[in-house]
């Protein structure tokens, strides 16, 4: 267990509708991911994170944004939903710092109908 | 883009034979991670391995990591029914803040 929670675990929501994901962690680290996981395409890097309002888009950060106004927490929007954003999402963190291991929450899997 | 692809897609072996995976990447890289995930959960991880290193090993895996063809492959010795999931192998790099490339996964299924 690496300390890191994610919620909702679960989430159903309409197109159109935005919605919230956090991230949580209980250590003071630094550097926090956000990725999805689509069949057929592995996980893909949404937004990063490296400190407290520091963050940087990912590969695949069409239609998300994020805020970090605190260490711990680590959250991701989706301004208005698609069906193309359904999807399992996971946040990372890496607590022994750049060039080190990464270690995942549980995931969100979310359907957008 | 992704960055690492494994190799085979899939692969079906019985309980104590090893299993070997393969992983090849486009960029240079700073370190590689492989992760298991087994159906519907979260990823787990295995064991990393840095650009100057060449091989690591953890219990029955074993990683070698060849950066100048730009692979590596992670062996299971001794495969048990437990170790059926499917598993990735991820690439960072110094940019985008070490975040991780994923390749789309080898299913390992290991029957009794």
């Amino acid at each position: 267990d690496a300390g890191i929670t994610q919620s909702p675990r679960h989430k159903v929501t309409e197109t159109g509708t935005p919605v919230t994901l956090r991230c949580h962690q209980t250590e003071n680290h630094r550097y926090m991911y956000w990725y999805r996981q689509d069949p057929g395409h592995g996980l893909r890097l949404i937004h990063y994170s490296y400190g407290v309002k520091d963050t940087d888009k990912g590969e695949v950060s069409d239609g998300y944004s994020v805020s970090r106004s605190k260490t711990e927490d680590f959250l991701l929007t989706l301004e208005s939903a698609t069906s193309s954003q359904t999807s399992v999402y996971f946040c990372a963190i890496s607590p022994g710092g750049l060039n080190n291991e990464q270690f995942f929450g549980p995931g969100t899997r979310l359907t957008v109908l | 883009s992704q960055q690492g692809e494994e190799d085979p897609q899939a692969l079906s072996i019985q309980e104590g034979e090893n299993a070997t995976m393969n992983c090849s990447y486009k960029t240079s890289i700073n370190n590689l991670q492989w992760y298991r995930q087994n159906s519907g959960r979260g990823l787990v991880h295995l064991i990393l391995i840095r650009s100057n290193e060449r091989e690591k090993h953890s219990g029955r895996l074993r990683v070698t990591l060849d950066t100048s063809k730009k692979s590596s492959s992670l062996l299971i010795t001794a495969s048990r029914a437990a170790d059926t999931a499917s598993y990735f192998c991820a690439t960072a790099r110094s940019n985008s803040g070490y975040a991780l490339n994923f390749g789309k996964g080898t299913s390992l299924l290991v029957t009794p």
